[in-house]
């Protein structure tokens, strides 16, 4: 079972432009991570936000947390055509060891 | 350091068969957790062992089992095939049990069932 939604679905950007995914989950948290994916390969972890922490940046990447509304949002600055892919967030949970629960992901598209 | 390998990349099976999947963690990684994508279902969760032993379980059935060696090896294996279980299957390894470790995917096995 999923733990929460990602908004949007998909989403269609030009080079240049900055792109926001916003990530909702059910239950509390230990932690939250964003991840990249490419056509169906393997998982790139991109960042890693915990339940105590509001904000957290690496790169042109910009996580923030707000644990009383559930939700989480990743901004891509400046995006780039490489930065096409899909996002997953995924949340772990207190006493659920390495159980990652993973959003369905939002598919981003950057165009030159 | 080489990254987390699995082996094969691409397997067709047929329905009823069995299959067994192989996963080798980075160097010094004692944790495994196995995941399904499937376009329907997303990424789900299967199992995670640590130190050879089975720490969490997903909702999946019996058909499903795991298992990990003293390198920290894993080897998941689905019998029974059905057609459902075609899908992505992504293992990811870190230093130690999470909580706050980062977790590092394979680039997946692709099983299809016919």
């Amino acid at each position: 079972s999923q733990q929460g939604e990602e908004d949007p679905q998909a989403l269609s950007i030009q080079e240049g432009e900055n792109a926001t995914m916003n990530c909702s989950y059910k239950t509390s948290i230990n932690n939250l991570q964003w991840y990249r994916q490419n056509s169906g390969r393997g998982l790139v972890h991109l960042i890693l936000i915990r339940s105590n922490e509001r904000e957290k940046h690496s790169g042109r990447l910009r996580v923030t947390l707000d644990t009383s509304k559930k939700s989480s949002s990743l901004l891509i600055t400046a995006s780039r055509a490489a930065d096409t892919a899909s996002y997953f967030c995924a949340t772990l949970t207190y006493n659920q060891g390495g159980k990652l629960i993973f959003g369905q992901g939002t598919e981003l598209s950057v165009k030159p | 350091k080489a990254g987390v390998t699995q082996t094969p990349r691409y397997l067709i099976k047929t329905r009823g068969q069995q299959v067994t999947l192989s996963c080798s963690p980075i160097s010094g990684h004692r944790s495994v957790s196995w995941y399904q994508q499937t376009p329907g279902q997303g990424l789900q969760f299967l199992f995670e062992y640590f130190s050879e032993t089975q720490r969490n379980k997903g909702n999946f059935p019996g058909r499903f089992s795991g298992r990990q060696f003293s390198n920290s090896r894993s080897e998941m294996n689905v019998s029974t095939l059905e057609l459902g279980d075609s899908a992505l299957y992504l293992c990811a390894s870190s230093v130690q049990t999470p909580p706050n470790n980062e977790q590092f995917f394979g680039p997946g096995t692709r099983l299809t069932v016919l």
